[in-house]
């Protein structure tokens, strides 16, 4: 069965400090992996894909198939990347859309 | 474009009555999915349609929620009879696979939520 585990529920660090934002898959196909953002008072969104393989507001994220995880990192942490992050599963090639499944998130805490 | 639209934003009701949430997808979308989201569970998916028919409905949690979508630019979400359980943010979320359409592979653009209180 298709599921994606977020161990952490709250995450706090301070300002400068490095972030990772544990994400752990299970699907027995090639899954394609997300993280969506969520700030405050503003509409889940899209921050990256595994398969773009980029670096969106300084976080990276690399898919792991041997440990099935997909965990997001950033070396600096800025109070404005406090959020809730999701963690989410696709199991359709890239063009063809399907349903997301998604982890229970991690809100993030960066302290001044 | 406006992005997904929700209506209403905020609903209190008391138990027992009817609920209904409304979504307008981004023009030219073809799947519209529906999500619950609670601090216990996180985001849930409830449903979601193709070309208006819906496809996986294995996420409604029970006959008391249903789903239609009568045309490509409106879809609801009814809870009856509504329950405190109930109470969350609901999303509508849109996405095509045809990148002429603004699509962008498996890319979901969401709403900005119902929060439905159930008193």
């Amino acid at each position: 069965a298709q599921r994606v585990t977020q161990p952490e529920k709250l995450l706090s660090v301070f300002k400068g400090a490095p972030v990772e934002l544990k994400c752990n898959y299970s699907y027995s196909g090639s899954p394609e992996l997300f993280w969506y953002v969520q700030y405050s008072r503003q509409r889940l969104q899209l921050l990256l894909r595994h398969i773009s393989r980029e670096s969106i507001k300084g976080f990276t994220a690399d898919l792991n198939k041997g440990e099935t995880s997909f965990h997001l990192k950033k070396p600096f942490a800025q109070e404005e990347d406090s959020a809730m992050y999701y963690c989410a599963l696709s199991g359709s090639t890239f063009y063809n859309t399907d349903k997301l499944i998604f982890g229970t998130g991690t809100r993030l805490q960066v302290f001044p | 474009d406006a992005g997904v639209i929700q209506s209403p934003r905020h609903e209190v009701t008391e138990m027992g009555q009817e609920v209904t949430l409304r979504c307008k997808p981004i023009s030219g979308h073809d799947y519209l999915f529906w999500y619950r989201q609670t601090m216990m569970r996180g985001l849930e998916l409830l449903i979601y349609f193709n070309n208006n028919v819906p496809i996986d409905d294995s996420g409604m949690p029970e006959d008391r929620f249903s789903a239609k979508m009568p045309n490509a630019s409106f879809s609801t979400l009814k809870i009856q009879p509504s329950e405190p359980r109930d109470s969350a943010v609901y999303f509508c979320a849109s996405n095509t696979r045809w990148a002429a359409s603004g699509g962008v592979g498996n890319e979901q653009f969401f709403g900005p939520g119902t929060r439905l209180t159930v008193l």
